[in-house]
């Protein structure tokens, strides 16, 4: 079955980075894209980046352009988030999601999320 | 960036009521769609795809339709596992984009 699994939220300082890990299983890692959404507490969910099954391409939200990076081992079956230069509006429960295809459109499983709290 | 515009934002119903929820994006996305179930504490889910596609082992009760800028998502009979907060996603063009949300609750 597929399994997705964050790791790597916590709480940060405004201005530092964390990296986030996704650890996934249970399907052929390297035909799928691979997404994060994000979501603040009590508010909806705000898309991040995805980055291609190939790991050619990778897309960001207007929000994080410049400041995070998206990357995969296809080798390891993972995914990974950098985060750079974070802010207070970066806190939230960020999701790792399989994208249905292999570029980048609905995503068909999602993880439990892991929280990121920007605070000083 | 698509705009995508979600109504009700709210939505007040009982167990077996039909429901409509309506999502409106700024500029065509064909019947590039998605719906999302996510209920409180727990990650989204797939609902929905292509506009009216059902994604596997999701309950006839949903039903979806639109295409261009205007797209509707139904529950026929509304089940005590429905009241979640429903929301779309263009994948038309990047960056992708969620409507803001439609919280469905027991009136």
């Amino acid at each position: 079955q597929v399994q997705l699994v964050e790791s790597g939220g916590g709480v940060v300082q405004p201005g530092r980075s964390l990296r986030l890990s996704c650890a996934a299983s249970g399907f052929t890692f390297s035909e799928y894209g691979m997404h994060w959404v994000r979501q603040a507490p009590g508010k909806g969910l705000d898309w991040v980046a995805v980055i291609w099954s190939d790991g050619n391409n990778q897309y960001y939200g207007d929000a994080v352009k410049g400041r995070f990076t998206i990357s995969r081992d296809n080798s390891e079956n993972m995914v990974y988030l950098q985060m750079n230069s974070l802010r207070d509006e970066d806190t939230g429960v960020y999701y790792c999601a399989r994208d249905w295809g292999a570029a980048g459109t609905n995503m068909d499983y999602w993880g439990q999320g892991t929280l990121v709290t920007v605070s000083s | 960036d698509i705009q995508m515009t979600q109504s009700p934002s709210t939505l007040s119903a009982s167990v077996g009521d039909r429901v409509t929820i309506t999502c409106r994006a700024s500029q065509s996305i064909n019947n590039w769609l998605a719906w999302y179930q996510q209920r409180p504490g727990k990650a989204p889910k797939l609902l929905m795809y292509r506009a009216s596609t059902l994604e596997g082992g999701v309950s006839l009760r949903f039903s979806g339709s639109g295409s261009g800028t205007e797209f509707t998502l139904t529950i026929s009979s509304l089940q005590p596992d429905d009241f979640a907060t429903y929301y779309c996603q263009q994948y038309h063009a990047y960056p992708r984009t969620f409507g803001q949300g439609t919280k469905v609750e027991i009136k």
